[in-house]
């Protein structure tokens, strides 16, 4: 069953620029992840937020969690081609699964 | 690093047939996945195994079979191959979940595997 999606579906933006991307869930969740993936490959981990944390940063992305409206979002600074993936964010309830959104595609021109 | 190795990474197998997809991953994890990925469906569990020999039905277990012989390798098994399993699967591990930790998942480069 999906759990998170996010929003929007597709992002194009030129390098420098910020990327913001959304992420929505349903129900109570421990922790919040986001992943990425290049084109034809398998996912990577980025970053992880706990449910008692509204903000995190790891290098040029930051993670923020709103656990009232059951919403996080991950923003990349001055981004750059290399960034261009998809991005899915991870919700799990306390389990050893992880539930996935339908993901991101994220578009750096250069 | 971890290292989550799958055997295969491009598969073309005929209607009917029984296909074997491998995974071995190396950091002495309990917990392996495999996913299977679609446009526009994103990631859909199909099994899961929390230790050796134990196995548990994601979203999409029918079609599928799967076999954990040893904690470091998780196979799936189509018994008979249809044109609706072509797709991209993924294989994952990780640490036996933990609160303090919370439980990240470490995958594979994805086998894509076309059924004709």
């Amino acid at each position: 069953s999906q759990q998170g999606e996010e929003d929007p579906q597709a992002l194009s933006i030129q390098e420098g620029e910020n990327a913001t991307m959304n992420c929505s869930y349903k129900t109570s969740i421990n922790n919040l992840q986001w992943y990425r993936q290049n084109s034809g490959r398998g996912l990577v981990h980025l970053i992880l937020i706990r449910s008692n944390e509204r903000e995190k940063h790891s290098g040029r992305l930051r993670v923020t969690l709103d656990t009232s409206k059951k919403s996080s979002s991950l923003l990349i600074t001055a981004s750059r081609a290399a960034d261009t993936a998809s991005y899915f964010c991870a919700t799990d309830e306390g389990y050893s699964t992880l539930t996935f959104g339908k993901g991101t595609m994220l578009l750096v021109s250069p | 690093d971890v290292k989550v190795t799958q055997s295969s990474r491009y598969l073309v197998k005929r209607t009917g047939e029984k296909v074997f997809l491998e995974c071995v991953q190396d950091m002495d994890h309990e917990n392996m996945f495999w996913y299977r990925q679609d446009p526009g469906l994103g990631l859909r569990l199909i099994y899961f195994s929390y230790d050796v020999k134990m196995k548990e039905k994601g979203d999409i277990p029918e079609g599928y079979s799967v076999s954990r012989e040893k904690k470091e390798r998780f196979s799936l098994i189509l018994e008979s191959a249809s044109t609706n399993q072509t797709s991209m699967y993924l294989c994952a591990s990780s640490l036996r979940f933990s609160y303090r930790t919370g439980n990240t998942i470490y995958f594979g480069e994805g086998s894509w595997l076309t059924v004709v």
